[in-house]
């Protein structure tokens, strides 16, 4: 089966710019999650959808990130403006549901605020 | 709140010998216990995890972690590296019977194999 497919996979930006990120999960898989991961730590949750609707966004910086899960299928983040913190990999993960359910990860989009 | 402590950054071994990444975890309640590893620009993949049943648990490629309560420990071990074991790991923690909990990551241990 098809995994987790993420572009761009590597993305450029002068800060105060704006920048999106897209995601397709796994199909058939109801519950979608976006990390950032920065540069020696790991992977901090920003936002997880099952189907279409939030479970979980308290450690996403609502006054510059956004993310929807339009038809509970596909999946944008989108950061504006960017701030050079923002430096950092994006990874997108699908699973069939939450809790116990194995997370599978795609390849990340590494995000550089110049 | 959970979380995990991953002690040493770095750790190398020779090709052949043992590998031990230690992970520690802190926990309320009843943990689930999970072990990642991460290749250069990829993705993280599930290596094991412990969800309350055996306590030696086995995963992939030839990695298996045990879960000491008494400890508060989750380490991964392998008997014999390969140098396809260079990589980064992460051990992860979210609790039991919680649901759509979200996993909490340690900062990650990068393993090198010395030919």
């Amino acid at each position: 089966e098809a995994g987790v497919a993420q572009s761009p996979r590597y993305k450029i930006i002068e800060k105060r710019q704006s920048v999106a990120f897209w995601c397709n999960p796994i199909s058939g898989h109801a519950t979608l999650y976006w990390y950032q991961q920065i540069l020696g730590q790991g992977p901090k949750l920003l936002i997880q959808f099952q189907n279409n609707g939030v479970v979980d966004d308290s450690q996403l910086p609502k006054d510059r990130f956004s993310a929807e899960r339009l038809k509970g299928v596909d999946s944008t983040l989108k950061i504006q403006p960017a701030k050079l913190e923002d430096s950092a990999v994006y990874l997108c993960a699908s699973s069939l549901g939450g809790g116990g359910y194995e997370q599978y990860f795609g390849p990340g989009t590494r995000l550089t605020v110049t | 709140a959970q979380s995990v402590t991953q002690l040493g950054s770095h750790v190398s071994v020779s090709e052949g010998a043992l590998v031990l990444l230690r992970c520690n975890y802190s926990s309320s309640v009843p943990p689930y216990l999970f072990w990642y590893v991460q290749y250069p620009n990829q993705g993280l993949q599930l290596l094991l995890k412990y969800t309350s049943a055996a306590t030696l648990v086995k995963g992939i490629n030839g990695f298996e972690a045990e879960f000491k309560k008494s400890e508060t420990s989750f380490h991964l071990t392998k008997p014999s590296a390969h140098m396809s074991d260079a990589a980064e790991y992460f051990c992860a923690v979210r609790r039991a019977n919680f649901g759509n909990e979200k996993l909490t990551f340690g900062t990650g241990t990068r393993l090198t194999i010395i030919p």
